[in-house]
């Protein structure tokens, strides 16, 4: 079945640590995203890439790295710079990119919480 | 510029209906309508073109009204699983195909 997932589901971390969300999709997408999702609100956009080796911030970029190494994989770093990490996080993709109105299709999220 | 949606909150008896509002403040190419449960990830519901073509979900309607700015979403005869919150994302020409957020809007449909 053709999808995106993402690991692990609930992610620890302590202060001063980075740690790595995982995002992969098998539906051959161009175009990945990460956003940010805090209770009672929308979703902001960390970065999204649109090409392999390519990438752009997004609204909220600082605190957070990522890299696009491969056209399935889209991992996300939250860095010890972001100091408020406790969210929950969605990776989704779209077919196909310089398209306008095309779906983004998203993954089962990633809920990050600070000890 | 974050899209406003109304109401924020609805809560429905099984089978009534309901109208969710997203109102841009810039020039729209394309409105995106999810539905999230909690605790999971949006699931795509509709998405409405500039010039009017709609894809997707059979049982439910929407309306693009690109003068106002503005998208309506109509939930006819709800059943207990619309329950959720509908977020739109909005696209803007020269936005670079990222879409733009609302804060949602919660609807509890009872028995």
């Amino acid at each position: 079945d053709g999808g995106i997932t993402q690991s692990p589901k609930y992610l620890f971390r302590k202060e001063g640590q980075n740690v790595t969300l995982s995002c992969e999709q098998n539906l051959n997408h161009d175009a990945m995203y990460w956003y940010r999702q805090d209770p009672g609100q929308g979703l902001r956009l960390i970065y999204y890439s649109q090409i392999v080796n390519d990438f752009q911030k997004g609204d909220i970029a600082e605190g957070y790295s990522v890299s696009r190494e491969k056209k399935e994989s889209f991992p996300l770093t939250v860095t010890s710079a972001q100091k408020n990490p406790t969210a929950f996080y969605l990776c989704a993709s779209s077919p196909k990119t310089g398209v306008m109105g095309e779906t983004q299709y998203f993954g089962p999220g990633t809920r990050l919480l600070v000890l | 510029q974050q899209p406003v949606q109304s109401p924020q909150a609805v809560i429905l008896r099984e089978g009534e209906d309901a109208v969710i509002n997203c109102s841009s403040s810039k020039a729209l190419y394309s409105v995106h309508w999810y539905r999230q449960k909690h605790g999971e990830a949006p699931v795509f519901l509709m998405i409405l073109l500039k010039g009017g073509e709609q894809k997707g979900h059979e049982k439910i309607s929407a309306s693009f009204n690109e003068k106002k700015q503005q998208s309506s979403l109509y939930l006819t005869a709800s059943q207990l699983s619309y329950s959720g919150t509908y977020f739109c994302g909005t696209e803007n020409a020269g936005n670079n195909r990222k879409l733009i957020w609302g804060l949602g809007t919660s609807l509890a449909v009872n028995p």
